[in-house]
């Protein structure tokens, strides 16, 4: 089993929907975890960290569940301008950091 | 938010050569950073972890003389790779890690192309 799983998708959105992702882990030592979003050809951006009280920024809402180990992310409001890759990174704390990837969900907001 | 700058974002050179890219922390230390690798449309690929100070640690089936990683620097990671070859091709990206959060800070990725 990976470490850290995504759904691919794509996710085939209309504008103005509303979509959720989940990203689930495998090590309940985990310490840390964030969303981030990359734009094809671009480096991965941090779009919100994840709170064990759940946090919101704007249309974006991001929630962990460690007793069933998963954070989700959920668009509120889709834009066009949301097509991308959606990377969940979980940290694991060894000493440092040790940060892991999940392979990413795609979304496509189409008009 | 911290930057962290990564050059060149784009390096054409001929077979056989070596190409060095450079990632650099400008607002803060980074001890960690990582080098990925990207092809099309697929998932970032960790290359290394490189640590400021010692020898980096590579993920299996990386060849550690084919990439060579130094971390000179609190702010400082160089990847260099020897002896190009066409499937080198790629996007290539680094990361430094804060300390404090773990949060990490991307490179704005290097495209090699090796013809």
């Amino acid at each position: 089993r990976k470490e850290v799983e995504q759904d691919p998708g794509p996710f085939n959105v209309p504008e103005g929907a509303t979509v959720a992702f989940n990203c689930t882990y495998s090590n309940s030592a985990s310490q840390s975890f964030f969303w981030y979003r990359q734009d094809c050809r671009k480096e991965p951006k941090l779009l919100m960290s994840v709170y064990s009280s759940g946090n919101e920024d704007g249309r974006f809402t991001a929630q962990l569940n460690r007793a069933s180990q998963y954070i989700s992310l959920l668009i509120r409001d889709s834009k066009l301008s949301d097509s991308a890759t959606y990377l969940c990174v979980v940290n694991l704390s060894g000493g440092s950091y040790i940060p892991t990837f999940g392979r990413g969900t795609s979304l496509i907001v189409h008009p | 938010g911290a930057v962290v700058s990564q050059h060149p974002s784009r390096v054409i050179c001929k077979s056989g050569t070596s190409v060095k890219i450079e990632c650099r922390s400008l607002d803060f230390q980074a001890t960690t950073m990582f080098w990925y690798r990207q092809f099309p449309k697929k998932s970032l690929m960790l290359m290394a972890t490189s640590n400021e100070g010692s020898k980096a640690t590579y993920e299996q089936g990386v060849e550690k003389d084919k990439f060579l990683i130094n971390h000179a620097s609190l702010t400082l990671s160089t990847l260099t790779v020897t002896s190009a070859h066409p499937e080198d091709s790629s996007f290539y990206i680094c990361s430094a890690q804060a300390g404090l959060t773990g949060e990490l800070f991307f490179g704005e990725g290097s495209r090699l192309t090796v013809l």
